[in-house]
């Protein structure tokens, strides 16, 4: 079967950093999303990553690696308006997107 | 660009009682998609469409029904409403590849059925 995993919940401190970890099971690979969704709204996009590596894009960076199924989104310098949920989501072979349940992460002052 | 929009923001429903969610975007994107989100679940897809006149199952389509007559609109139908159709409903869009694989999101409909 298809399987996102991610853990529930995270705490961080303001200013610090902090990695969300996410393992996939799927049939056939797309490329890797991250999304942010605040309480009530809608998600939002992050990232994407296709091939092994590391992508940043300003205080956030998200690493793949294929062979091992896994991915990190690694947050620096936390504001308390990062405190949302992270999702990640794989692209299947048909080109579907598979959801994890998503990470809630708190900032504390 | 509005993006994707999305009526009702809010609904409240009574068991057996049947309506209509729409969803247009103004991108001019192919791809269309409706997902329920439920409290501690993945986003779970419903329906998805990748072009006018061309729809198709997702993971969970029993209990809903779906048209796509414009590159536009894509409305979500609900015949016979049932408590656990009680979700937040999201509608969704993309054009073609790479980065370009990324959905963008309506604000969502959330819908209680009692």
């Amino acid at each position: 079967g298809q399987n996102i995993d991610q853990p529930t919940e995270m705490t961080a401190t303001e200013g610090a950093i902090v990695q969300i970890n996410c393992t996939y099971q799927t049939s056939g690979f797309n490329g890797l999303f991250w999304y942010q969704q605040h309480a009530g709204e809608a998600p939002t996009f992050l990232s994407y990553n296709v091939l092994d590596g590391l992508e940043e894009k300003g205080r956030f960076s998200s690493f793949l690696s294929r062979s091992k199924g896994y991915s990190y989104l690694l947050l620096k310098e936390l504001q308390m308006k990062d405190s949302a949920s992270y999702l990640c989501a794989v692209m299947d072979s048909n080109y579907q997107l598979i959801w994890g349940a998503g990470t809630k992460l708190i900032i504390k002052p | 660009n509005a993006g994707v929009t999305q009526t009702p923001k809010f609904r409240i429903l009574k068991i057996g009682q049947s309506m209509t969610l729409q969803c247009a975007q103004d991108m001019n994107h192919n791809y269309m998609y409706w997902y329920r989100q439920d409290p501690g679940m993945g986003l779970k897809l419903i329906y998805y469409s990748v072009g006018a006149g061309i729809t198709d199952k997702g993971e969970v389509p029993n209990g809903y029904n779906v048209s796509r007559s414009t590159t536009e609109d894509f409305p979500l139908r609900l015949e016979l409403a049932a408590p656990s159709q009680t979700s937040v409903y999201f509608c969704a869009s993309r054009s073609g590849t790479g980065e370009a694989y990324e959905q963008y999101f309506g604000p969502g409909t959330r819908l209680t059925v009692t």
